[in-house]
């Protein structure tokens, strides 16, 4: 089956770094998503891996390990504005075609 | 340009009842995609069309449901019988095609469904 694992919660400091980690299980891998969703509003994309290493986009950056099943989501310079749940999502082509697997989202708080 | 858009953004209907959730995807985008989310969960998968046809209706999770797109542009999707379980917020997305490097999906804001 597929399954994607990420904590629930986590609170960081304005200014500060903070690692957002998921780990995912699919025999059909075809790429990682992370994606950002305000309360309230719809997600927002933010990065894509479909490769292994780092993928660097100004504060945000995101890693993948095929091998291991493992992502995570690198926040730098944090803001109050980050406060949102960030979602891990796999794309998955277990059925023949491309559907998207999300996990239950991480709720990142950033305190002054 | 214009985004994705849903209508309603809101529905309040009493059990049993019949209900029509419409999305307008972004112009050219031929890949649209149905999701249920509900409080504190992820996307959950419903459905996916390439053009006007359902390439994956494995994420329907019965015959209550159904959604169609029949010109490959807006989609609309169907529930009988309302239960109260039904109650999430449907999100709309399109994307550009699907696979490759147009990966991107675009998230329409939602409808939140409330059945009473």
């Amino acid at each position: 089956g597929q399954n994607i694992d990420q904590p629930t919660e986590m609170t960081a400091t304005e200014g500060a770094i903070v690692q957002i980690n998921c780990t995912y299980q699919t025999s059909g891998f075809n790429g990682l998503f992370w994606y950002q969703q305000h309360a309230g509003e719809a997600p927002t994309f933010l990065s894509y891996n479909v490769l292994d290493g780092l993928e660097e986009k100004g504060r945000f950056s995101s890693f993948l390990s095929r091998s291991k099943g493992y992502s995570y989501l690198l926040l730098k310079e944090l803001q109050m504005k980050d406060s949102a749940s960030y979602l891990c999502a796999v794309r998955d082509l277990t059925s023949g075609t491309y559907k998207y697997i999300f996990g239950t989202g991480t709720r990142l708080k950033v305190l002054a | 340009g214009a985004g994705v858009s849903q209508t309603p953004s809101n529905k309040v209907t009493e059990k049993g009842k019949y209900v029509e959730l419409r999305c307008d995807p972004i112009s050219g985008h031929t890949a649209l995609y149905w999701y249920r989310q509900s409080l504190g969960q992820g996307p959950e998968f419903l459905i996916y069309f390439q053009g006007t046809g359902a390439a994956d209706d494995s994420g329907l999770p019965n015959d209550r449901f159904f959604a169609v797109r029949p010109e490959g542009s807006v989609s609309t999707l169907k529930i009988q019988r309302t239960e109260r379980g039904d109650s999430a917020v449907y999100l709309c997305a399109s994307s550009l095609t699907v696979g490759g490097s147009s990966y991107e999906q675009y998230f329409g804001p939602g409808t939140r469904l409330t059945v009473t």
